[in-house]
């Protein structure tokens, strides 16, 4: 069964700090690894991440695919109370397709 | 660009009657919509993937008699709850992808359905 499993579930830190958020994954056939952000609606598209484009960066927001521990990490940097949110991890699979396999999410919470 | 919308974004119902929810693509189009149903406090799992012209692949455990699926268009899928129940009350959210070759999905802002 394909698992996508994120940590860490929740974290509070104060505005202006660095977090790191983890996501690792047992799939079969994969081909791609989304970061998505949710705030009160939909998930927005963050980045995607293929054997073909491991790392990516947007502003303060950056990400990493390792595709050898099978994880990603994505990193926010001087992180705003804008960025409070929950950040799913989601991975796409080759062959056809498939929807997307979603983690749970991190929880960020970001205190001015 | 990559705009998905979805309709309505929030409905009330009875228990026993249908719903139907529409997603449209509206400055692509897109061969393959998703549909994800979202708990409260849960994360998105993935129920149907719908193909344009062509019958809809179900996950497991989702029943195709319940959730009717049409993608009828290049910009428009469907899904019909068909006589809701209150355990079906939940944020159903729709995806579009722009197209074959490309493997990023674009979410639509949800339906929050609610079965009274």
């Amino acid at each position: 069964e394909d698992k996508v499993v994120q940590s860490p579930l929740s974290l509070v830190v104060h505005e202006g700090d660095t977090v790191t958020l983890n996501c690792s994954y047992e799939v079969t056939n994969f081909r791609s690894l989304l970061w998505y952000k949710q705030e009160k609606k939909a998930p927005t598209f963050l980045f995607m991440l293929t054997s073909s484009g491991i790392e990516k960066k947007s502003g303060r927001l950056s990400s990493i695919l390792d595709k050898k521990e099978l994880s990603s990490i994505l990193n926010i940097t001087a992180t705003q109370t804008g960025d409070s949110a929950i950040y799913l991890c989601a991975v796409g699979k080759r062959g056809g397709a498939d929807g997307l396999t979603f983690g749970k999410g991190t929880h960020l919470i970001i205190q001015p | 660009g990559a705009v998905v919308s979805q309709h309505p974004s929030w409905v009330i119902c009875k228990s026993g009657t249908s719903v139907k929810i529409e997603c449209r693509s509206l400055d692509f189009q897109a061969t393959t919509m998703f549909w994800y149903r979202q708990f409260p406090k849960q994360s998105l799992m993935l129920m149907a993937t719908s193909n344009e012209g062509s019958k809809a692949t179900y996950e497991q455990g989702v029943e195709k008699d319940k959730f009717l699926i049409n993608h009828a268009s290049l910009t428009l899928s469907t899904l019909t709850v068909t006589s809701a129940h209150p355990e079906d009350s939940s944020f159903y959210i729709c995806s579009a992808r722009p197209g074959p070759g490309t493997y990023e999905q674009y979410f639509g802002p949800g339906t929050r359905l609610t079965v009274t």
